[in-house]
């Protein structure tokens, strides 16, 4: 049973510099999120794709961020000239279809330090 | 706006039952969700329940919705201390694709 896998786990980076997050969902949905965690606070919506096509985004998404889709499988975050701001878990979430029940199946996260 | 607030902390001895509270703002919440998160994992969603019920009961999990006063419970019955965890409740409304918005979640501590 293969959930949704993301890479790498931990990432430390010196302030200024690029960084790029992989998600990989579960093979069959078609949707796939990220979300931001920071410490002792809930998990914060950034972006979301159906298929490859980028449907919404937060204005949490800075114009440092981008995240592609390329075929409609796994997804990339990127963040450039990371600031320490930007140090949090980074989480992907997919579903499946037309559900709208919210049953999202995280991964583990990617946590970045920016010293 | 969206906003959804949760107590940080709640500590219970193994085999009693615990309450973990959260309340919302936003009236127009479809669905409102429970997820649990344990250290170094990811969020795993306990249950859910739709907006125009009152209860919901999942084995050891029942969720009260109290949608006068926008306020959701979890009840763990016969707590383990494998449920120790933060928990977070979550809301979405209708046509956003599940795009949920997160309390701050509660710590759940269970002693012996």
């Amino acid at each position: 049973d293969t959930g949704v896998s993301q890479n790498p786990r931990h990432k430390i980076t010196k302030r200024g510099q690029n960084v790029t997050f992989r998600c990989d969902p579960i093979s069959e949905h078609n949707r796939l999120y990220w979300y931001r965690q920071t410490l002792g606070q809930g998990p914060e919506f950034l972006t979301y794709f159906q298929n490859e096509a980028q449907l919404e985004k937060s204005r949490l998404l800075s114009d440092r961020f981008s995240a592609e889709r390329p075929k409609g499988s796994f997804s990339t975050l990127e963040i450039q000239r990371t600031e320490q701001g930007d140090s949090a878990m980074y989480l992907c979430a997919s579903s499946f279809g037309t559900t709208n029940t919210g049953e999202l199946f995280f991964g583990e996260g990617s946590r970045l330090t920016v010293l | 706006g969206e906003d959804v607030e949760q107590s940080l902390f709640l500590s219970v001895r193994e085999g009693d039952s615990s309450v973990i509270n959260c309340t919302y703002t936003d009236s127009s919440s479809t669905y409102l969700y429970w997820y649990k998160q344990e250290p170094g994992a990811g969020l795993q969603l306990l249950t859910y329940i739709f907006s125009n019920m009152d209860m919901k009961q999942d084995q050891r999990l029942t969720v009260l919705l109290n949608k006068k006063d926008k306020h959701l419970s979890l009840r763990i019955a016969d707590t383990q201390t494998g449920d120790s965890a933060i928990y977070f409740c979550a809301e979405s409304m209708w046509g956003t694709a599940s795009k949920l918005t997160f309390g701050t979640g509660t710590r759940l501590q269970v002693t012996l």
